[in-house]
């Protein structure tokens, strides 16, 4: 059974860098076809995604916000963690990190397994 | 930045069949697979269709996907009141070298 569980501050001041943590479980980072994501949804709205990290280290960003993100694995600790700095208020969101899952066959993939999320407010 | 267009809001009557639509621009859904989230008022997405009209395991038949062209469709059937949440769908982004999300509809049972 795959599990997430984010983890982080839930109050970040503006400048300041957001660290996150997704702690997961039923799974290895280091199994082919295997990815694990961040996805934001700010209050009300739509859900967005920031950043993608494979198997085999390769990493993806969102491209407005790459040179805010930075996304590692701890393969020993089944840890992902995602930094985000500079924060703003509009960064105000709750913070998902999700399972992805590559279908070898065709090449599609999908996010089958999210976690709970968790709030992150920035505010002075 | 490249997204999927979703209308905003779509509402049926328990037992009624709805239709919820997702069109994409470029090639975005025509040459990726589109998958369906279900969100459930306050909590987090869950996988509901994939790679355009499979279902994982545990999710009703009520619920089916379809693509056509630059479109994707989710379709409910036999409409529960359960079924009151956000539908968004998803799909790889050639562009954007990473998944976009359309805006959600929010989804009424009258």
């Amino acid at each position: 059974q795959i599990t997430l569980k984010e983890s982080g501050p839930t109050l970040v001041k503006p400048t300041q860098t957001l660290t996150l943590t997704c702690t997961f479980s039923g799974f290895s980072l280091s199994t082919n076809g295997v990815a694990v994501g961040w996805i934001r949804q700010p209050p009300g709205k739509a859900l967005e995604w920031l950043a993608l990290i494979y198997w085999d280290d390769d990493k993806r960003y969102r491209p407005s916000l790459k040179s805010r993100l930075s996304i590692t694995k701890d393969t020993s600790e089944d840890q992902v963690v995602l930094t985000m700095t500079n924060v703003d208020p509009v960064d105000t969101a709750t913070y998902y990190c999700a399972h992805r899952k590559l279908n070898w066959n065709d090449g599609s993939s999908t996010f089958d397994i999210w976690g709970q999320g968790t709030r992150v407010t920035v505010s002075s | 930045q490249s997204e999927l267009t979703q209308s905003p809001s779509a509402s049926g009557t328990p037992g009624q069949r709805v239709t919820i639509s997702c069109s994409g621009i470029n090639s975005k859904i025509t040459n990726n697979a589109v998958n369906w989230y279900q969100q459930l008022p306050g909590t987090a997405p869950k996988l509901l269709i994939y790679n355009n009209n499979q279902r994982p395991s545990g999710v009703p038949d009520r619920f089916s996907g379809s693509k056509s062209g630059t479109s994707a469709s989710l379709a409910i059937s036999g409409l529960q009141s359960e079924d009151e949440a956000d539908y968004y769908c998803e799909a790889w982004d050639d562009g954007l070298n990473g998944p976009v999300f359309g805006g959600g509809t929010k989804l009424t049972v009258l």
